[in-house]
């Protein structure tokens, strides 16, 4: 089974900053079937990016995503006070079917 | 407007049995697979199990299998999650959502579920 691994866990930035959040698998994600959630306190997740690097309906186009492989990263070009909040990535694997998030990084204010 | 509406909360014994809803609307419900993930208090999250558009592919969690059962029906658009044998560790938030290229584009609001004596 993959294994996700994301860093750094918590990440302190200022608005304006720009944000690199790090994803790593234990093995090759298929099909590059990687996505990226924002979830707030007290809200369900959101997704942002799917399929490694499209942006979902509605996100905005300073949020981006890339990599291949074991190794992809969402970009946060410019952070709004909005944005602070935790991420997670996901990938899915067919042999066995499984759907994996990675533990989270925390995007916090500094 | 796509939007999943969860029901089903509630505070169960260990070795009881829940059944959670998810009701959706705004979208054409028979072309989307749909799923569960959950999500333990101050931790991250968990998919639990996945169904197809017309319910004739089940699959599931290691953690789960053999105690929970994915359903929906399509003609009351509403998807369903049968918990049985609960178990301390099954305390989350139980979240459905919408499959969208092998990853989760629309959530439901969260449906707590606890499991205590």
């Amino acid at each position: 089974e993959i294994v996700l691994t994301q860093s750094p866990g918590t990440l302190s930035l200022s608005p304006g900053d720009r944000a690199t959040l790090s994803c790593r698998a234990s093995q090759s994600v298929s099909g590059n079937y990687l996505g990226w959630y924002q979830q707030k306190p007290g809200q369900a997740p959101r997704l942002l990016i799917y399929s490694t690097s499209s942006r979902a309906a509605g996100i905005s186009d300073r949020f981006s995503g890339s990599g291949s492989g074991t190794d992809f990263t969402l970009t946060i070009s410019r952070l709004e006070p909005e944005d602070f909040a935790v991420y997670y990535c996901q990938q899915y694997d067919s042999s066995p079917e499984v759907y994996t998030f990675g533990q989270g990084t925390k995007l916090e204010i500094k | 407007e796509v939007q999943l509406v969860q029901s089903g909360e509630g505070l169960i014994q260990p070795g009881g049995s829940l059944t959670l809803s998810c009701a959706a609307s705004g979208f054409t419900f028979t072309d989307y697979w749909m799923h569960w993930v959950r999500q333990a208090p101050g931790k991250g999250l968990v998919w639990v199990s996945r169904i197809d558009s017309y319910g004739n592919s089940t699959h599931y969690a290691d953690s789960v299998k053999g105690r929970f059962t994915i359903s929906r029906d399509n003609a009351k658009r509403t998807l369903y999650l049968q918990m049985s044998s609960l178990r301390g560790e099954d305390t989350a938030l139980y979240y459905c959502a919408r499959g969208s290229y092998r990853n989760f584009d629309y959530w439901g609001q969260g449906t707590l579920v606890t499991v205590s004596s």
